[in-house]
C-alpha cells in the first residue's frame, strides 16, 4: 500500500512566521505535488518535483518554495506566512512513469495539514 | 492556460438515482483523464480513469464517457448510496507531463 504521511494534521501560525510542510512517501516514487485546496477552487498546484534536486512551479509558486533532498521527502517553506495562506496543503506523489504497473501516473495523496496563519 | 471546467458545483440525488458530473478540458493534448472521490476529513482517492484512446469504462456502478472532439468527459454513478456522498474532482493530464490539472470538485449528497 502506498503511504504518503505529512507531518501535522493542523498548525496554527502567526503572520510573518516561516513555516514547513513537510511530506514522506515510502514507495519510491520520482515525482512528488504539493496543492491547496480551497472551497470552490479545487485543488492547485503550488509546486511539483520529478527528482531530488529538482522542482518547478506549478500554477500558484507566489509566496512558496519547496525542498527534495531526499527521494522520498518533499517540503513546502512559507517563507513570511500571510493571512491568505490559510488553507487545506495536500502532498501528492506519482510514479515516473507508470506502464502497466498502475493506473497511468496516478497519484497518491497525503492527508492534508490544514494550516492557519492568523 | 489549461484549464478544466467542472459543473454542477453541488448536486443532491435521491438514493437509487443516478447522478451525472461533467468536465471540459482546454488542452487538445490530454490524454488521462482520473476521477479522485474526497470524503469528508479525508484525502482524494482515484476511483475510475480513462485514457484518450477509450470512449468509455465501466467499474461495478461508476462509469467515465469521453467524447475527445467535444474536449469533455462525464462520470456517471447509478444506484447511489449514501456511502456515495463525497466531493469528486476530475482532471485532465497531457502526454510528457506529470502534472493533472483539476476541475473545481463538486460535492455530492446523496439522500436516503
Amino acid at each position: 500500500d502506498v503511504k504518503v504521511t505529512q507531518s501535522s494534521r493542523y498548525l496554527v501560525k502567526r503572520t510573518g512566521e516561516k513555516v514547513f510542510l513537510e511530506c514522506v512517501q515510502d514507495m519510491d516514487h520520482e515525482n512528488m505535488f504539493w496543492y491547496r485546496q480551497d472551497p470552490g477552487l479545487g485543488l492547485r498546484l503550488i509546486y511539483f518535483s520529478y527528482d531530488v534536486k529538482m522542482k518547478e512551479k506549478g500554477d500558484i509558486p507566489e509566496g512558496y518554495s519547496v525542498s527534495r533532498e531526499k527521494k522520498e521527502r518533499f517540503s513546502l517553506i512559507l517563507e513570511s506566512a500571510s493571512t491568505n495562506q490559510t488553507s487545506m496543503y495536500l502532498c501528492a506523489s506519482s510514479l515516473l512513469f507508470a506502464g502497466l504497473r498502475s493506473s497511468y501516473n496516478e497519484q497518491f495523496f497525503g492527508p492534508g495539514t490544514r494550516l492557519t496563519v492568523l | 492556460g489549461e484549464n478544466v471546467e467542472q459543473h454542477p458545483s453541488t448536486l443532491s440525488v435521491q438514493e437509487g438515482d443516478s447522478a451525472v458530473i461533467k468536465c471540459t478540458y482546454s488542452d487538445s493534448a490530454s490524454n488521462y483523464f482520473p476521477w479522485y472521490k474526497q470524503e469528508l476529513g479525508k484525502r482524494p482517492q482515484l476511483i475510475i480513469d480513462i485514457r484518450s484512446n477509450v470512449g468509455e469504462k465501466k467499474d461495478q456502478r461508476i462509469a467515465v464517457t469521453l467524447n475527445k472532439t467535444a474536449k469533455h468527459f462525464s462520470l456517471h454513478i447509478t444506484e447511489t448510496q449514501p456511502e456515495d456522498s463525497a466531493v469528486y474532482f476530475c482532471a485532465a493530464s497531457s502526454p510528457g507531463t506529470y502534472k493533472y490539472i483539476f476541475g473545481t470538485g463538486t460535492r455530492l449528497k446523496v439522500l436516503a
